[in-house]
């Protein structure tokens, strides 16, 4: 079976820190894909990124990085000199391909993110 | 704009009533999923659609029923409603599905549901 775990629940944090969103994934699928989605408080999904299980490769984009690491099976997500606008709750999600693939994605309960000014 | 478009945005019920949700997929998507978003739950995979055909369900009551529409367009029934019904209903589409489906899903803005 497939499972996708965020450990924190909320995190609080002061502008301009740096955070860190954890993310524990579980497959026994060599082929999947994994995510992060931000549900700001309108509500929305508000896809982030995608990596598949091939390319192990960190990724940057302005001030969010992605570290994905298969030994350990974890897809962690950095927000670099956090803002109040990062405020949301962020999902990490995961979709495997195997002998049921169905293509569902899968998501983590999310991780509150509280910025302060 | 994600170009899936949800309707109704808010929606107040009473127990035992029965509602229709309606989402319209991004133009060119095939596959139309539901999700539900509830607190205590999270964000919980209902059921999929891949042109016009059921193609995977995950943990959907059997109250409730979907379809999808020769236009792709997708509605999820809801019925005899029950308090704990009470959540965020997200529809998403995606190109493709099954082993095609790379996962770029891309949400609706999701239609609120409260059941009093």
């Amino acid at each position: 079976a497939q499972k996708v775990t965020q450990a924190q629940t909320e995190i609080s944090v002061v502008e301009k820190e740096d955070v860190t969103l954890d993310c524990v994934y579980e497959t026994r699928d060599t082929t999947y894909y994994l995510f992060w989605y931000k549900q700001p408080p309108s509500g929305e999904l508000v896809f982030l990124i995608r990596r598949n299980s091939f390319d192990e490769q960190n990724e940057i984009s302005g001030r969010y990085s992605w570290n994905f690491q298969k030994s350990t099976s974890s897809f962690n997500f950095t927000i670099t000199a956090s803002q109040v606008v990062d405020s949301a709750v962020y999902f990490c999600a995961l979709i495997s391909y195997g002998s049921s693939n169905t293509g569902k994605l899968i998501f983590g309960q999310g991780t509150t993110l509280q910025v302060k000014p | 704009d994600s170009g899936v478009t949800q309707t109704p945005k808010h929606l107040i019920t009473a127990t035992g009533q029965r509602v229709t949700l309606r989402c319209s997929p991004r133009s060119g998507d095939l596959s139309v999923y539901w999700y539900q978003q509830s607190l205590d739950q999270g964000l919980q995979f209902l059921i999929q659609y891949y042109n016009g055909e059921e193609r995977a369900k995950g943990n959907i009551l059997e109250r409730f029923s979907a379809q999808q529409f020769p236009d792709l367009h997708s509605e999820l029934n809801l019925s005899s409603l029950e308090l704990g019904d009470s959540a965020l209903y997200f529809c998403a589409s995606s190109v493709a599905g099954g082993t095609a489906n790379t996962g770029e899903l891309f949400f609706g803005e999701g239609s609120r549901l409260t059941v009093l």
